[in-house]
């Protein structure tokens, strides 16, 4: 699987749009980018995934760029309860397993 | 829809003791996952299932044992629990295939003493 870079942390104001960037370098054309997220102490909550096009849905979107080697999370408008750390995951082709690194802790304040 | 479920939500052993935490998910998902997560670290995948009856090791096996006897469970056991496997146990479950996204239960927290 392709490795991923994240910030380690980031802040964002409340009601403004976060802006959560990974990089992947090394990713094939069949794998795909999954984001997660991690509440403390939570299970991890699926948010998006993308293969080539940018993708958005009720809770965020997916910017992948045309080369494919970096990717953007963006959640529109942060909430405090958008605390939390975020994992961005390439997954590879016929092998469905996870491998999450150590994200990039998301404070979101008032 | 109940999702992902996980029992129990806590447990603490001492040493040596053994015990087995169940996974249950009604999706209908062929795949499911075990994962250990240790503090400040990401998670680790313990086995895997590709189906009933079917099993495999991840990253981290050593210590564990697992079973897939019906489609909807997945059992983790440890034998003979020691105190490095203090840990919060995350399960998981997908269809086939990295189109498709795994989604977790809530969690089982561990202290062995």
């Amino acid at each position: 699987d392709a490795k991923t870079t994240q910030p380690p942390s980031m802040d964002c104001a409340e009601g403004r749009a976060a802006n959560l960037p990974c990089n992947h370098s090394t990713i094939s054309g069949n794998e795909y980018v999954y984001w997660y997220r991690q509440i403390h102490s939570q299970g991890p909550q699926y948010i998006i995934h993308g293969l080539k096009n940018n993708e958005t849905n009720e809770m965020a979107s997916l910017i992948i760029t045309e080369d494919r080697k970096s990717s953007t999370l963006i959640l529109p408008h942060a909430t405090l309860r958008d605390t939390a750390v975020y994992y961005c995951i390439v997954r590879v082709s016929g092998y469905s397993t996870l491998t999450f690194g150590k994200g990039t802790m998301l404070l979101v304040s008032p | 829809n109940a999702g992902v479920t996980q029992t129990p939500k806590f447990r603490v052993l001492k040493t040596g003791q053994s015990m087995t935490l169940l996974c249950a998910q009604d999706m209908n998902h062929e795949y499911m996952y075990w994962y250990r997560q240790d503090p400040g670290m990401g998670l680790r995948l313990i086995h895997y299932s590709v189906g009933e009856g079917t099993t495999a090791k991840g990253e981290v096996p050593d210590g564990y044992n697992v079973s897939r006897l019906k489609k909807q469970n997945f059992l983790l056991g440890l034998e003979s629990a020691a105190p490095s496997q203090t840990s919060v146990y995350f399960c998981a479950s997908s269809d086939p295939g990295p189109e498709n996204a795994q989604y977790f239960g809530p969690g089982t927290r561990l202290t062995v003493l």
